[in-house]
């Protein structure tokens, strides 16, 4: 049962526009979302969070927006440019209970950006 | 400031032999976690380890063991691989709470054949 869901495999976008990628989530229990961009023969690197008590945070082009009554998360990329180019996972993190601190990511999404 | 250190890089095991994949820190986390990366999967945890000498498993466990070394230290053992291991594995360690990232590691690309 995949509690994190990427269903978009590959996203393609000019450079200067917006990038956004979505991520749906089952599990109530997530109060922590966070976003990690990952570049071919490289570890993920962690790009931005967000708690179940915000809907948006911002961190430079990055913004990740929450919705949580739909169970949904966004990452928008303003103004994307072509190093932004890579897999990013979406994943997610409950604050207590058996699941602390432990991710649970989606499959992830290639986006390319095209100069 | 090295991070996160994992050896070796690559590997290709027989079915049936045994193996170790060493993970190293130097930033004083508590929390380390191997994951694994498949395609169409994204990463799935194998074992963490909260703290120095604890150790639980994760979403797929089967088939490995785990040893907290130190808190510096924190390795992953196939004791008799099999061509379902074959994947990218992923080595993470983190400072603080759930809000906190991970730090990852570079990965070792295993090919079990």
């Amino acid at each position: 049962d995949q509690q994190v869901k990427q269903n978009s495999p590959s996203l393609s976008v000019q450079e200067g526009r917006i990038s956004i990628l979505n991520c749906d989530y089952t599990n109530s229990m997530f109060d922590y979302f966070l976003w990690y961009k990952k570049y071919p023969a490289e570890g993920p690197t962690f790009l931005i969070s967000i708690s179940s008590i915000k809907d948006k945070n911002e961190d430079g082009r990055f913004t990740v927006f929450l919705n949580k009554s739909a169970k949904h998360l966004s990452l928008h990329i303003v103004p994307s440019q072509p190093g932004d180019s890579a897999v990013y996972f979406c994943a997610a993190s409950a604050a207590g209970g058996t699941s602390y601190g432990k991710l649970t990511f989606g499959q992830g999404t290639i986006l390319t950006v095209h100069p | 400031n090295a991070g996160v250190t994992q050896t070796p890089k690559f590997q290709v095991l027989k079915t049936g032999q045994s193996m170790t994949l060493q993970c190293a820190q130097d930033m004083n986390h508590n929390s380390m976690y191997w994951y694994r990366q498949d395609p169409g999967m994204g990463l799935r945890l194998i074992y963490y380890s909260a703290s120095e000498g604890t150790t639980d498993k994760g979403e797929v466990p089967n088939g490995y063991n785990v040893s907290r070394l130190n808190k510096r230290e924190f390795s992953l053992r196939l004791e008799s691989a099999a061509p379902s291991q074959t994947s990218v594995y992923f080595c993470a360690s983190r400072v603080g709470g759930p809000g906190y990232g991970y730090t990852f590691g570079s990965g070792t690309r295993l090919t079990v054949v």
